[in-house]
């Protein structure tokens, strides 16, 4: 099925630095979710926008919806090691029944 | 509100046999859908069902079949088990009406032997 692209594919940044992440479709989207997912885990909902250009903060993280409304960008301020995970973005896609449809996730390392 | 909750959290089964997973969305959530997680294939999409009726299906194949419950509880079977189906499922449940977000549970674990 339909996948969201996401980029970069993996990170490892020293504790203290910031992070950014992105993620395209070919397809409009109305709804972009973001998710963290430890390992055996299911994954988490971070943040959820619902409006083209929306900026949504969630303590250190930031997302927002781009224009365009295919893609969508997740940044994490002064990273922790607790942020070490996957991050996948998500969203709905009317012309198939609202079924979602998810990145193929960024692997964040946090080095301490 | 408690979360999406499924039983069990891991399961071990040998080839050929079935499993069953049970999935509780959220209280008020009608929809229910269904992931396969491996690390090779990221989070595929199994099926959702919404008030007892299956709405969208993945490309699986038919040793994949679930349901779902008058009260919006959902199973999801396979049978005849390979070892290809070993990974972490996933259930969702999203939210009734509005801005579609979806929730997920902690997943169930299986491994086939």
């Amino acid at each position: 099925g339909q996948q969201l692209n996401q980029s970069p594919q993996s990170m490892f940044i020293q504790e203290g630095e910031d992070v950014s992440m992105n993620c395209t479709s070919s397809s409009i989207f109305n709804t972009w979710l973001w998710y963290k997912q430890d390992p055996g885990e299911g994954p988490v909902l971070l943040i959820a926008l619902y409006k083209a250009g929306e900026l949504t903060s969630n303590g250190r993280l930031t997302a927002q919806f781009g224009i365009t409304r295919k893609d969508s960008f997740l940044n994490i301020s002064a990273s922790i090691p607790s942020d070490v995970g996957i991050y996948f973005c998500a969203g709905p896609q009317t012309n198939t029944g609202n079924q979602f449809y998810f990145g193929t996730g960024t692997s964040l390392t946090v080095i301490p | 509100k408690a979360g999406v909750t499924q039983t069990p959290r891991y399961l071990i089964k040998t080839r050929g046999q079935q499993v069953t997973l049970s999935c509780s969305p959220i209280s008020g959530h009608r929809s229910v859908s269904w992931y396969q997680q491996t690390p090779g294939q990221g989070l595929q999409f199994l099926f959702e069902y919404f008030s007892e009726t299956q709405r969208n299906k993945g490309n699986f194949p038919g040793r994949f079949s679930g349901r779902q419950f008058s009260n919006s509880r959902s199973e999801m079977n396979v049978s005849t088990l390979e070892l290809g189906d070993s990974a972490l499922y996933l259930c969702a449940s999203t939210n009734p009406q509005g801005r579609r977000t979806q929730y997920f549970g902690p997943g169930t674990r299986l491994t086939v032997l």
